[in-house]
């Protein structure tokens, strides 16, 4: 399966600690989404990136968080200093053009982050 | 700010049955209409959509209605199967930007 690649599944950090997820989007995909689900919600839109762009970040918390998507290698999400209220399933997707409303987008399986 | 609702956390259907899944959206601007399925433990997958111009699309046993006046929007299966049993989530998009979806509906289909 040559799908959107997610590691690490899950992940537990204490407060303060850094989160580091990584998303490696289907072969081919040079657009990549990332939306976080909070407990008992829908998935919230947080960034678009193309390689090396970030197009849209409206749905990324002003502080703590980043994300990038280099030339070569996997889409990170970076989460500094995390507090229990980042503890959500991060989903990252890809899709081969900006077809985010034609359903090409392809999901992964999400990184599940507790911060205890 | 919720511009997508799914007011049904959760709905249970006999097997063979329809299963209809509502979603209701306040944004008039959402030109493009998604529903996907979710299993535990996985992401979710594209299921069906709809694009605003139309009012109906169907794919064997899934079809989605779509009222622009009520801004309202349905998803039929029939007949329903315990395979079908998952999280359903609607999703709404305009101009090609990025999807913003409901809280999800879990559905479960007893055999």
């Amino acid at each position: 399966n040559a799908g959107v690649m997610q590691n690490p599944r899950h992940l537990v950090r204490r407060r303060g600690q850094e989160a580091r997820l990584r998303c490696s989007p289907v072969k081919g995909h040079s657009h990549v989404y990332w939306y976080r689900q909070l407990p008992e919600e829908g998935l919230k839109f947080m960034v678009y990136l193309q390689k090396e762009n970030i197009i849209d970040e409206s749905g990324m918390p002003k502080e703590r968080f980043s994300a990038e998507f280099p030339k070569e290698g996997p889409s990170i999400l970076r989460i500094q200093q995390v507090v229990r209220g980042d503890s959500a399933a991060y989903f990252c997707a890809s899709s081969q053009r900006g077809g985010a409303s034609t359903g090409e987008l392809f999901f992964g399986e999400g990184s599940r982050l507790t911060v205890l | 700010d919720q511009q997508v609702k799914q007011n049904s956390p959760s709905l249970s259907v006999q097997e063979g049955r329809i299963s209809i899944l509502n979603c209701d959206y306040t944004n008039s601007m959402f030109d493009y209409f998604l529903w996907y399925k979710k299993y535990p433990a996985e992401g979710p997958t594209f299921l069906i959509s709809i694009s605003s111009i139309k009012d109906k699309n169907e794919d064997g046993r899934f079809t989605v209605f779509l009222n622009k006046s009520a801004k309202h929007l349905s998803l039929h299966i029939v007949p329903s199967q315990p395979g079908d049993s998952a999280v359903y989530f609607c999703a709404a998009s305009y101009s090609m930007d990025k999807l913003v979806f409901g809280a999800g509906t879990i559905l479960r289909v007893k055999s």
